[in-house]
């Protein structure tokens, strides 16, 4: 199975970068994806990563490594409307669904 | 274009009584999932279809959980005698077909928000 742990929330200035982690533990997987969720709203795309590396994407970038069994997300230059959950997923081999963790919860202040 | 519709955005049923919930999936999608978002709680997987295969029913929690996908298109999850712990936010999304390992985007929608009193 699947077992994929994200801290739970943190603080952080307009204008300043954050980095969310997110580790897995699980026997394989297609790839890692990146969601952003508003609260009271739909999860929305963001990143998907399958091989080690970094994906670069405007403000956000996620980032993979495989063998350390752990990826992140780095948001820059930090704006009220990214005040959301950002949700971590796998896609485990032989199937579509996606394991996701409990996500974070980024609270960007002023 | 239109995305992945869910209806009733919310939902609020006695302990004991069935639901059921309707999603929409962006038109020409063939995947649909639904999952579970419970409070504190990551979003949990409960049943995927894929076109006319059998659907993967592996994520449900019980047998009161069912869902059904009528021609491809429309799907209908149905919870019976309905308990408090079933009170949760349930997503459904879809995606395009895939031959299994290669990235299909997932588009979700807005969720139907389901308490039980």
């Amino acid at each position: 199975g699947q077992n994929i742990d994200q801290p739970t929330e943190m603080t952080a200035t307009e204008g300043a970068i954050v980095q969310i982690n997110c580790t897995y533990q699980t026997s394989g997987f297609n790839g890692l994806f990146w969601y952003q969720q508003h609260a009271g709203e739909a999860p929305t795309f963001l990143s998907y990563n399958v091989l080690d590396g970094l994906e670069e994407k405007g403000r956000f970038s996620s980032f993979l490594s495989r063998s350390k069994g752990y990826s992140y997300l780095l948001l820059k230059e930090l704006q009220m409307k990214d005040s959301a959950s950002y949700l971590c997923a796998v896609s485990p081999y032989g199937n579509n669904r996606l394991a996701f963790g409990k996500g974070n919860q980024v609270v960007v202040i002023p | 274009g239109a995305g992945v519709s869910q209806s009733p955005s919310n939902k609020v049923t006695e302990k004991g009584k069935d639901v059921e919930l309707r999603c929409d999936p962006i038109s020409g999608h063939t995947a649909l999932y639904w999952y579970r978002q419970s409070l504190g709680q990551g979003l949990e997987f409960l049943i995927y279809f894929q076109g006319n295969s059998a659907p993967d029913k592996s994520g449900l929690p019980s047998d009161r959980f069912s869902a059904e996908r009528t021609g491809g298109s429309v799907s209908t999850l149905t919870i019976q005698r309905t308990q408090q712990e079933d009170s949760a936010v349930y997503l459904c999304a879809s995606s395009l077909a895939s031959g299994g390992g290669s990235y299909n985007e997932q588009f979700f929608g807005p969720g139907t928000r389901l308490t039980v009193l």
